[in-house]
């Protein structure tokens, strides 16, 4: 079945730093990818999503870049904020009807100190 | 745009107690979800509904948990008898029926604690 590998947390950063969270999926066929976020006390939100190969979803400065050839989704943002202080899911959704489930990866819980 | 409404936010019970919860998609979404999500994972699915007819619920503990959706629209999970282990979040999520692509909208969620 469908599975996500996430980097295990706690993440602690410095404002400003390189942020980099890896993320590789098993799946069969071309499912699509996504980065929801969950700032305390809030639901999840979408954060971006790439629904084919070599496809980047893009935004508020985060990257990722769906690489089907290493089976990952890695999430980057090159200067983080306190504000981007959260837990940060990697999912993806199967291809076919009656498979679209989100699976997720276990978080990531990312702290920036200013 | 409303978003996903839920509700109760909150709802302790003891074990072996019912609840319900319910929720709202976002109007015009036809898909819906149920997932589960305990303290430190990440959410789990229990259930999905296309308009009113069950697409999938092979994860749901079908033993004590049941959802409905009679008109298409609003939806009900219950969990009948409660037992520690599941307390959790409960979300709701929502999307159009154009396909797997389409980004699933999540609801604040339920947070429940069994006694």
């Amino acid at each position: 079945g469908n599975s996500v590998t996430q980097m295990e947390g706690p993440v602690t950063l410095s404002e400003e730093a390189f942020l980099t969270i890896n993320c590789t999926y098993t799946a069969t066929g071309y499912p699509s990818l996504f980065w929801y976020v969950q700032y305390p006390g809030e639901g999840l939100q979408l954060l971006l999503k790439a629904t084919k190969a070599d496809d980047k979803g893009s935004n508020k400065g985060f990257e990722a870049t769906y690489r089907k050839e290493t089976t990952s989704f890695h999430l980057e943002k090159g200067s983080v904020q306190v504000s981007d202080s959260a837990v940060y899911f990697c999912a993806l959704s199967g291809d076919n009807f009656g498979n679209e489930k989100l699976t997720f990866g276990t978080g990531t819980r990312l702290t920036i100190i200013p | 745009e409303a978003g996903v409404a839920q509700s109760p936010r909150y709802k302790i019970i003891e074990k072996r107690q019912s609840v319900a919860f319910w929720c709202n998609p976002i109007s015009g979404h036809a898909t819906l979800y149920w997932y589960q999500q305990i303290l430190g994972q990440g959410p789990k699915l229990l259930i999905q509904f296309q308009n009113n007819g069950v697409v999938d619920d092979s994860q749901l503990p079908k033993d004590r948990f049941s959802a409905e959706r009679l008109k298409g629209v609003d939806s009900t999970l219950k969990i009948q008898p409660a037992k520690l282990e599941d307390s959790a979040v409960y979300l709701c999520a929502s999307r159009t029926p154009d396909g797997y692509q389409e980004t699933q909208y999540f609801g604040p969620g339920t947070r429940l604690l069994v006694l």
